[in-house]
C-alpha cells in the first residue's frame, strides 16, 4: 500500500523568505507525485506533478519540488514567500500499475507573516 | 478554462433532510469522485463513479448514495442528513485512459455543508 507523510501541520514563514513543504512517500513501485494548493474557502488546484520525467518540477506561482528516489520524498519550495502564498498543500501519491485513485497527505497550512 | 462546477457553495439543512449536492464537469471526463473534508482528518473518498450509472464505494460510504445518469454530472445524496455529515464536501474528475495514475484531478470550489 501507499502512503504520504507531510512533516508539519502548519509552517510560518516571513514573506520574502524560502518556502519548504515537506513530503514523504512509500510505495513499492515508482510512484506518482503531487501538490496541490487550497485557498481559503475553495476547492483544490492542482500545482504541479512529478510523473517519472525530470526529476526536478517546475509548477505555477514559483513552485517547485524534486523527486528523490533514495530519500522517498517530493518536498515543495519557493525561493521568496508572498502572502498571497498562505493556503493549505497536499502532497499526493498514485502509483503506475496500480490504483489511479491517489493517496493524499493530512495537508500543511503556510502561514506567512508581513 | 476546464470546470468542475458545485451547485451551492454553502448549505444548511436540517437533521433527517435528505440532501443532494450537485456536480458538473465540461471536460468530458470519464472519472468523478466526491471527497469529505475535515479538519486534522485530510480529504476522505466517499464514492467515485468510472463511467456513466457506474459507481464504486470509496472509504466512508455509509450514510451516503450517489447517482450519474450522465456523464457530466454526478451527485451525492445525503439520505437522512445528521450532524456528524457537517463538512466540506469537494467534487473531483479526471480523463480515463491508460495513463490515469498521472493525471491528476480537477476539483471544484466545494460545498460547506452545515447540518443543524
Amino acid at each position: 500500500a501507499q502512503s504520504v507523510t507531510q512533516l508539519g501541520s502548519h509552517v510560518s514563514v516571513s514573506e520574502g523568505a524560502l518556502v519548504l513543504l515537506r513530503c514523504n512517500y512509500s510505495s513499492s513501485v515508482p510512484p506518482y507525485l503531487f501538490w496541490y494548493v487550497q485557498y481559503p474557502n475553495q476547492g483544490l488546484q492542482l500545482l504541479l506533478k512529478y510523473t517519472s520525467a525530470a526529476t526536478l518540477v517546475k509548477g505555477i506561482n514559483g513552485f517547485e519540488a524534486e523527486f528523490k528516489k533514495s530519500e522517498t520524498s517530493f518536498h515543495l519550495t519557493k525561493p521568496s514567500a508572498h502572502m498571497s502564498d498562505a493556503a493549505e498543500y497536499f502532497c499526493a501519491v498514485t502509483k503506475s500499475g496500480g490504483s489511479y485513485i491517489p493517496t493524499f497527505g493530512r495537508g500543511t497550512s503556510l502561514i506567512v507573516h508581513p | 478554462d476546464v470546470k468542475v462546477t458545485q451547485s451551492s457553495r454553502y448549505l444548511v439543512k436540517r437533521t433527517g433532510e435528505k440532501v443532494f449536492l450537485e456536480c458538473v464537469q465540461d471536460m468530458d471526463h470519464e472519472n468523478m469522485f466526491w471527497y469529505r473534508q475535515d479538519p486534522g482528518l485530510g480529504l476522505r473518498l466517499i464514492y467515485f463513479s468510472y463511467d456513466v450509472k457506474m459507481k464504486e464505494k470509496g472509504d466512508i460510504p455509509e450514510g451516503y448514495s450517489v447517482s450519474r445518469e450522465k456523464k457530466e454530472r454526478f451527485s451525492l445524496i445525503l439520505e437522512s442528513a445528521s450532524t456528524n455529515q457537517t463538512s466540506m464536501y469537494l467534487c473531483a474528475s479526471m480523463p480515463g485512459g491508460s495513463g490515469m495514475a498521472n493525471y491528476g484531478y480537477t476539483f471544484g470550489s466545494g460545498t460547506r455543508l452545515t447540518v443543524v
